[in-house]
């Protein structure tokens, strides 16, 4: 089974923070993606990877980067965290277009 | 522009009783077709998808789906609901070639009543 780990669960930040939120999967797949959820909104697309060190912006990549040095793993950074950036975190990894994995995300709130 | 409609943001049902949820995308070409579950706190977990061939798709937990591509809509449906059931549902698209994003609904919440 494929397996797709978020490094926390649960994380609170302060205002004005670095944040690096961390993503691994462990199935050797080409594409990792992060999404924000916000309740009535659904999921929406920040960034995602198709490759090592590849990346392309989603459909709201501001205030957001990436990082992927290695395969496996497919990092969110939130430069200087605001309030509004307070979210439900989910990252995936997908082989091509078919069936993405999900992890079981990161709930942050920046106070 | 392209987008997934899932028009019902809350469906409560009786346990035992049928269900269908409802999804509805614009898009250029057939796409592919996914329904993915999401109970509180966790990520989301595929229920089915849609490819070709068959329009009707069977996938786990007792859900099936049916794709109708003259009305661009791709429902879920489940004879008999289980209290187990309770959850968020999100319909899915992806083109079938070049860039892998995903389009998703916004969701559709399900509540079991006893």
């Amino acid at each position: 089974d494929v397996k797709v780990t978020q490094s926390s669960r649960y994380l609170v930040k302060r205002t004005g923070e670095k944040v690096f939120l961390e993503c691994v999967q462990d199935m050797d797949h080409e594409n990792m993606f992060w999404y924000r959820q916000d309740p009535g909104l659904g999921l929406r697309l920040i960034y995602f990877s198709y490759d090592v060190k590849m990346k392309e912006k989603g459909d709201i990549p501001e205030g957001y980067s990436v990082s992927r040095e290695k395969k496996e793993r497919f990092s969110l950074i939130l430069e200087s965290a605001s309030t509004n950036q307070t979210s439900m975190y989910l990252c995936a990894s997908s082989l091509l277009a078919d069936t993405q994995y999900f992890g079981p995300g990161t709930r942050l709130t920046v106070l | 522009a392209q987008s997934v409609t899932q028009p019902d943001i809350h469906i409560t049902v009786s346990e035992g009783a049928s269900l269908e949820l409802r999804c509805n995308y614009s898009y250029g070409a057939t796409p592919y077709l996914f329904w993915y579950v999401q109970s509180p706190g966790q990520g989301l977990q595929l229920l089915l998808k849609y490819f070709s061939g068959d329009t009707l798709v069977q996938g786990i937990k007792g859900f099936e789906a049916e794709f109708k591509r003259s009305q661009s809509s791709f429902n879920l449906r489940k004879p008999s609901v289980h209290w187990s059931d309770a959850a968020e549902y999100f319909c899915a698209v992806a083109p079938t070639s070049g860039t892998y994003k995903y389009i998703f609904g916004t969701g559709t919440r399900l509540k079991v009543l006893a």
